[in-house]
């Protein structure tokens, strides 16, 4: 199974950008890579998701390298409501064309006033 | 839409008692997910279905049972409460597991919080 690494944490300051790296080396070719966050107190949600171009949505963008071995989760202005942890994931093949999705520890996301 | 609503929000068992953690999703999903998660750890998938009727093991189906016999319940039952078992609980949907659609997005309910004492 593709594993991902990611920071134990990382901090950044309101209206500022935010970068969160995560490192794939053993992605496959067809592997979609996944985030989510999961605020305090709550269950995960869907942030983005991507292949080889870089994504953008209302929340955030991700910025993929060209080799795919790792990408990045960008925030363009991080606002107080962004302090979460937030997951890198590659969904794993359990049986025939279904795929679930593995959490590891994520990186937790202080964001400073 | 609720999305998915999971009751009841927090629970103290004694150990050997029995219950239900009940999931609903109100966007037609036919996939349905459960995990649990730890004090500072991610989440772990306890058992996922495909359909109504269809149930399958995640990476830690030990000491749980689930059901699906209707596409918008899930429930997952615990039978023999031990103190490992005390976690939170996440009950998640998806319209499909394919690999990389957009309707592999999993929504999650807002969680159970179990103690088992």
């Amino acid at each position: 199974d593709a594993k991902t690494t990611q920071p134990n944490s990382m901090e950044s300051n309101e209206e500022e950008p935010v970068h969160l790296p995560c490192n794939h080396s053993t992605i496959s070719g067809t592997d979609y890579i996944h985030w989510y966050r999961q605020l305090p107190s709550q269950g995960p949600e869907y942030v983005i998701h991507g292949l080889t171009s870089n994504v953008n949505n209302r929340m955030a963008s991700l910025a993929i390298a060209e080799d795919r071995k790792s990408s990045t989760l960008i925030l363009h202005r991080a606002t107080l409501r962004d302090a979460a942890v937030y997951y890198c994931i590659l969904p794993v093949n359990s049986g025939g064309s279904n795929y679930k999705l593995t959490f590891g520890k994520g990186t937790l996301l202080t964001v400073n006033p | 839409n609720a999305g998915v609503t999971q009751t009841p929000k927090f629970r103290i068992l004694k150990i050997g008692q029995s219950m239900t953690l009940q999931c609903t999703q109100d966007m037609n999903h036919n996939y349905m997910y459960w995990y649990r998660q730890d004090p500072g750890m991610g989440l772990k998938l306890i058992y996922y279905s495909v359909g109504a009727g269809i149930t399958d093991k995640g990476e830690v189906p030990n000491g749980y049972n689930v059901s699906r016999s209707t596409t918008e319940d899930f429930p997952l039952r615990l039978e023999l409460a031990a103190p490992s078992q005390t976690s939170v609980y996440f009950c998640a949907s998806s319209y499909s597991s394919q690999r990389g659609l957009s309707y592999n997005e999993q929504f999650f309910g807002p969680g159970t919080r179990l103690t088992v004492l």
